[in-house]
Formats: structure tokens, sequence, C-alpha cells
């Protein structure tokens, strides 16, 4: 499986945009960019997706580099119910019912 | 909107019990998916299930069995229950091509 690699963690304060990096460099051309988050004790939430062209939903939005070995979570105006684990995941095309596989994830720290 | 339903929400066993988790998926979802997150870990694919039938697999122990029944609804039977098998158990059903899970609320074990 292609892999990704987030930072650790991130901080950012309430109300200003917050940009998550994630780098895919052996992604294939097939391969949808996932990105989930966590809140704590929760499950995990499901946020945005593309594959080339980049994406908005009511949630954030999605910006894909354009050689798709890198990519960027953005959300627009961060608030304290944002700060979660963010993951960025690879999956297949979707004709499947293939397990996500879960990193290690960007935890988000959002201050007041 | 309906969610994805986990019963029980927690459960303590001893070790060597049995223990049998639960997972109604959201109304017309046809495939569900079953993860493992340990203390301070990140969610772990086990298996998943399209149509009742097993279709991918991941880090699931050979004690452990799961099924999708005639209605989607979901069971992980585990077996000889350790100590490490503490954890929180999440269900995602999904339909569609895209990949988008929903995930329940998850059922805490603790095994003693």
């Amino acid at each position: 499986d292609a892999k990704t690699t987030q930072p650790n963690s991130m901080e950012s304060n309430e109300e200003e945009p917050v940009h998550l990096p994630c780098n895919h460099s052996t992604i294939s051309g097939t391969d949808y960019i996932h990105w989930y988050r966590q809140l704590p004790s929760q499950g995990p939430e499901y946020v945005i997706h593309g594959l080339t062209s980049n994406v908005n939903n009511r949630m954030a939005s999605l910006a894909i580099a354009e050689d798709r070995k890198s990519s960027t979570l953005i959300l627009h105006r961060a608030t304290l119910r944002d700060a979660a684990v963010y993951y960025c995941i690879l999956t297949g095309s979707g004709g499947g019912a293939d397990g996500l596989t879960f990193g290690k994830g960007t935890h988000l720290i959002i201050q007041p | 909107a309906a969610g994805v339903i986990q019963s029980p929400r927690h459960l303590i066993k001893e070790k060597r019990e049995t223990a049998t988790l639960k997972c109604y998926p959201i109304p017309r979802h046809d495939t569900v998916y079953w993860y493992q997150q340990g203390p301070g870990q990140d969610p772990q694919f086990l298996i998943s299930f399209y149509e009742k039938m097993q279709s991918d697999k991941g880090s699931i122990p050979d004690r452990f069995s799961a099924q999708q029944f005639s209605d989607y609804h979901s069971e992980l039977n585990m077996s000889s229950l350790e100590l490490g098998d503490s954890a929180l158990y999440f269900c995602a059903s999904r339909v569609g091509a895209y990949n988008e899970q929903f995930f329940g609320p998850g059922t805490r074990l603790t095994v003693l």
C-alpha cells in the first residue's frame, strides 16, 4: 500500500485558517486521497476526498499537487470543535471493500 | 439521519472468555468494516464484508471471526480473550464506490 507522511502535531488559533499537509510520493494513478478525523472519544469521521482536482465541501477544502505526490487539507476557519487527529489515507478506486490504513495522523490543537 | 449502531457500548470480560460485538449499518449500506483501536494507538483494520461475503482482511487474529447476516448487520466474535484485546472496536459501513466510510461510536472492550 502507498504510504502517507504527516506532521505529528500542529497548532493553530481559533477562527484562523489551518493547512494540514500530507506527503504521498508513492501514490499510484488510481489512488484516491481521503481525509478522516477523529475527535476525542469518538469514531473516525470522513472529511473529504479527491483524485486529481481540488475539492471543496462544507467541512473543508482539499488541495492536490499537480504531480499528486502531496496534498493539503484546508480548514478555512478553525473552531475549538476542530481539535482532532487528522488522517490522510490513500485508497483504491473503490471497487472493493478495502479497509482504511490509518497512519500516525496529525494531532491538531486549536488555541482559543 | 440514521447512524451506525454498535452494541454493547461497553463490555468487560475475563481472560480466556469469549465476546460478541454487534454492528448495525446505516440502512441500505451493503458493506461493513471492523477496526480495532488500542489505547493511545491509531485504528487498525480487521476485516470487511460486502453483500454478506468477506471482502478484505487486515490484521485480524485467528481467535477472531466475523460474519455479515442477511439483514446486513455484522457480528465480531472474539474467543480466548487476552489482556491485549482490550481496545475500542469500531464498525463502519459504506455504500457506493467511493469508499466513504461512516463509523459507529465504538464498543469499549476491557479484558481483565
